[in-house]
């Protein structure tokens, strides 16, 4: 069964530090996501991306945040310049098409701990 | 602005018991609501779906009801075993300027007790 995969699965990072999660979705999938859970709450939105170009973005993905498909396979996010708030589970999700039109299938998710 | 809310935040039940989950949402335009499933350090599985021109959809043991009047969706677990313990998170599909995303509720901790 074809799954949404994700790395690091861990990532500890000294504040101030830039990082980059990996993310390789569904390969007929059009439409990717980053969402972040801190621990013990909810899932947060941060991005929605399709065509090439974010489509949605929350307040929490600020000037710090950006997202990136640099080839045919995987979609990144990279944080600048983390902060201590910034650490989180950070999930990758896929669709075939629109969340209307098709289930939402997440990543095993990264964890980041910035110190 | 879109917003979620779900009850109860944790909830135990006896195996065999059944468990209901409430959640409301604010944006009538929302036409999507899945349930997910989050055991721990694990990602959210989906569970069970429902769309806005249905009012109840039953999967085996679980179940969704929708009423778009009120605003507000249920899930129901029945004949509850072990394995269903785990955080349960509702969303609603919200979309704003063309984009779509999710919107989840703050998750309800279910404790099945043998």
């Amino acid at each position: 069964e074809p799954e949404v995969t994700q790395t690091p699965s861990h990532q500890v990072t000294q504040m101030g530090q830039e990082v980059i999660l990996r993310c390789v979705p569904i390969s007929n999938h059009l439409y990717f996501y980053w969402y972040r859970q801190i621990l013990g709450q909810k899932v947060e939105f941060l991005v929605s991306f399709y065509n090439n170009e974010i489509s949605e973005k929350s307040e929490i993905f600020d000037d710090q945040f950006s997202v990136e498909r640099p080839d045919g396979s995987n979609f990144t996010l990279k944080i600048r310049s983390t902060k201590l708030e910034d650490s989180a589970m950070y999930f990758c999700a896929s669709s075939v098409g629109a969340v209307r039109t098709g289930e939402l299938f997440f990543g095993e998710g990264s964890r980041l701990t910035v110190l | 602005g879109e917003n979620v809310e779900q009850h109860p935040s944790t909830l135990s039940v006896q195996e065999g018991d059944s468990a209901v989950i409430k959640c409301t949402y604010s944006d009538s335009a929302s036409n999507y609501f899945p349930w997910y499933k989050q055991e721990l350090g694990k990602r959210p599985q989906l569970i069970i779906d429902i769309r806005s021109n249905v009012g109840e959809k039953k999967d085996q043991r679980i179940a969704v009801t929708l009423n778009k009047t009120a605003k507000h969706f249920s899930l129901h677990i029945t004949e509850t075993q072990p394995e269903d313990s785990a955080v349960y998170f509702c969303a609603a599909k919200v979309r704003i300027q063309g984009a779509q995303k999710l919107v989840f509720g703050q998750g309800t901790r279910l404790t099945i007790n043998p």
